[in-house]
């Protein structure tokens, strides 16, 4: 299996910060990435495709880049609907996997 | 509109096997290339992929639980079934169903679309 991984597992941020998370691949999974926001009892959401491109519906101020082995996931101008956990998933193989997961908390 | 509710048992005993439905809204797993996969969540860790089925009954099965795993669908009824058997403490999870996206011809998805989980809990 192709093993991702987060970083940071948490941080702390105020609404209007500048957040990155990134995420890397054990190998190169091309541009086959994508991104998701989870709230406390809720299903993951879908934001980010291929790496950078944004799902309908999703806020303009989420945007993700990177290819090979090396993504990020920036949320331009922190929102407080924003505060969750965001989790990377790569679908370079049948069998997907998911990175660990990032905190975005409250600072 | 895609929508997905899963539905089955809150608690299982180890060693019993469990059976989670998956009812389909807004597609058909009759058309072509449409698929469903199911994905699982242990209370404050990560998501795990475990098994995903296409419209043509093509099926795809995590490496490390392939042995326990077995998905199926009813395309009659819109829906799809997940079995893992011996169930163990570990395997407690809220599980989602989630619609699959992804690229004609290619073994390649993530989920667009996910139900809203059902938390599954082994204990004797």
């Amino acid at each position: 299996d192709i093993q991702m991984t987060q970083s940071p597992s948490s941080l702390s941020a105020s609404v209007g910060d500048i957040v990155t998370i990134t995420c890397r691949a054990s190998q190169s999974i091309d541009r086959w990435l994508a991104w998701y926001q989870q709230k406390p009892g809720r299903a993951p959401k879908l934001l980010i495709y291929k790496a950078s491109d944004l799902e309908t519906g999703a806020p303009s101020r989420f945007s993700g880049s990177g290819s090979g082995t090396e993504f990020t996931l920036t949320i331009s101008t922190l929102q407080p609907d924003d505060f969750a956990t965001y989790y990377c998933q790569q679908y370079s193989s049948y069998s997907v996997t998911f990175g660990q997961g990032t905190k975005v908390e409250i600072k | 509109q895609i929508t997905l509710k899963e539905s089955g048992p809150t608690v299982v005993k180890p060693t019993q096997t469990l059976t989670l439905t998956c009812i389909l809204s807004g597609f058909s797993l009759s058309t072509s290339g449409e698929g469903v996969g199911w994905i699982r969540q242990p209370p404050g860790k990560a998501l795990e992929w475990l098994a995903l089925i296409y419209w043509d009954d093509d099926k795809r099965y995590s490496p490390s639980l392939k042995s326990r795993l077995t998905i199926t669908k009813d395309t009659s009824r819109n829906q799809v079934v997940l079995t893992m058997t011996n169930m163990d403490p570990v395997d407690t999870a809220t599980y989602y169903c989630a619609h699959r996206r992804g690229y004609s011809g290619y073994d390649l998805y993530y989920f667009d679309n996910w139900g809203q989980g059902t938390l599954v809990t082994v204990s004797s």
